[in-house]
Formats: structure tokens, sequence, C-alpha cells
């Protein structure tokens, strides 16, 4: 099956700081999607992503499908932003069957 | 707001007493999904419903059942927790490939 990885595995940002999150998948995939995963555990959809760019406030990620990687872009980052980002992806047909990278875990201090 | 609900928010049970998770939505989404996510690991897919068709992941232990009784309720049903099975466990609903969306899920503690 797919193979998803995501570096770094950790972050430490001060607050108003610029990242780069970066996932790699092993397979030509029809569905790359990137979450947020707050302290509380909630998993919050950012993106649907199989290709191109899209932005979301201070958001933004753009997905290379011929070069199989996509990349997560977090903006004047604030403290609300920490948690885990994870990327997850689909190389199947049909509805959505997603294998999770293993994730970024962000940290935001003031 | 149309979401996806998970009750309870935390269940303790004892090792080897059956207990049953649930989920519910209002998105009317034709896909549910149940993911198991231990301490700092990813979510991990066990099985997931497409209308009344169920699929389980091949490496989804016999120890897990799952029910989908009508379009907004899905269960499911861990018929004897081993220490092992304590984890957060995550219900996830779409439209085909549309419209993925989480609920707050259920962290399991077995005892």
């Amino acid at each position: 099956g797919i193979q998803v990885e995501q570096s770094p595995p950790d972050l430490i940002l001060q607050e108003g700081a610029n990242s780069t999150l970066r996932c790699n998948f092993s397979d030509s995939v029809n569905n790359l999607q990137w979450f947020h995963q707050n302290p509380w555990g909630q998993l919050i959809n950012l993106f649907y992503i199989p290709s191109g760019t899209k932005q979301n406030g201070r958001l933004s990620a753009t997905t290379v499908a011929t070069e199989r990687y996509s990349l997560l872009y977090i903006s004047s980052s604030q403290t609300t932003d920490s948690g885990v980002y994870f990327c997850a992806a689909d190389a199947g047909t049909g509805f959505q069957k997603l294998v999770f990278g293993t994730g970024t875990r962000l940290l935001v201090s003031p | 707001d149309a979401m996806v609900i998970q009750n309870p928010r935390y269940q303790v049970t004892q090792f080897g007493k059956p207990v049953t998770l649930s989920c519910s939505q209002t998105l009317n989404h034709n896909v549910m999904y149940w993911y198991q996510q231990k301490s700092s690991q990813a979510p991990k897919l066990l099985f997931h419903y497409y209308d009344k068709d169920f699929n389980n992941e091949a490496d989804t232990p016999d120890n897990f059942q799952s029910r989908r009784p009508n379009t907004s309720f899905c269960f499911l049903d861990i018929r004897s927790p081993g220490l092992g099975d304590a984890a957060m466990y995550l219900c996830a609903t779409s439209r085909d490939v549309f419209g993925y969306t989480f609920g707050s899920g259920t962290r399991l503690t077995v005892v």
C-alpha cells in the first residue's frame, strides 16, 4: 500500500514565524488531505489537495503530484496553531480510504 | 450545525468486558469510518461502511466489530478489550471523495 512520510517530526516556533511542513508519498494519489489535530484530540480538515495550490487565510498548501510531495505553509504562526499536522493520502479508487503520515508536532510559543 | 458526534468522550472499561462506542452524524454522508489512534501515533483505519456495505481492514483484530443500523449511526464494539486496546477511537464521515469530517473522539481506558 501507499506510504506517507512527513517532515520534520517536531517543530518549535516563536509566535509570528513562518514554517513549511512536508509530506512525501510513495504512489500516485487521487486524494491528498492535510489535517490539524489540536491538543484535545480533535482532527480538523484543512485542505483537500490532490494537486495544485490552495490558500485559506494564513495557511496554504501545494501538492506536486508528479513529484509525489505536498507542502503545508503556515504564515505568521499563532499559539493556536500548536498541535499535530497530519498528511493523509489515498491511492485507490472511489471513496476515501486515507493512510495517514506520522505527523509533524508543532509548538508555537508566545 | 452539521457534525459528527461521538459518545462518550471518555470511556473506562474493565479488561475483558465488552464495550460499545457510538458515533452519529447529521451530514447525511454515505461513508462512515472508525480509526484507532494510540498515543503519539497516526490514526489507523479499522473499518468503514460505504452505505450499508461493511469493509474490514485486513489487519483489524477479530475483537473489533461494527454496526451501522442506519445512515446516521455507527457503533464500534470491542468484544473483549485488552490493555493494548487503550486508545483514542475516532469516527469520521465522508460523501464519496469529499467532506472528510472527524468526530471529537472517544478516549478508551482499559483497567
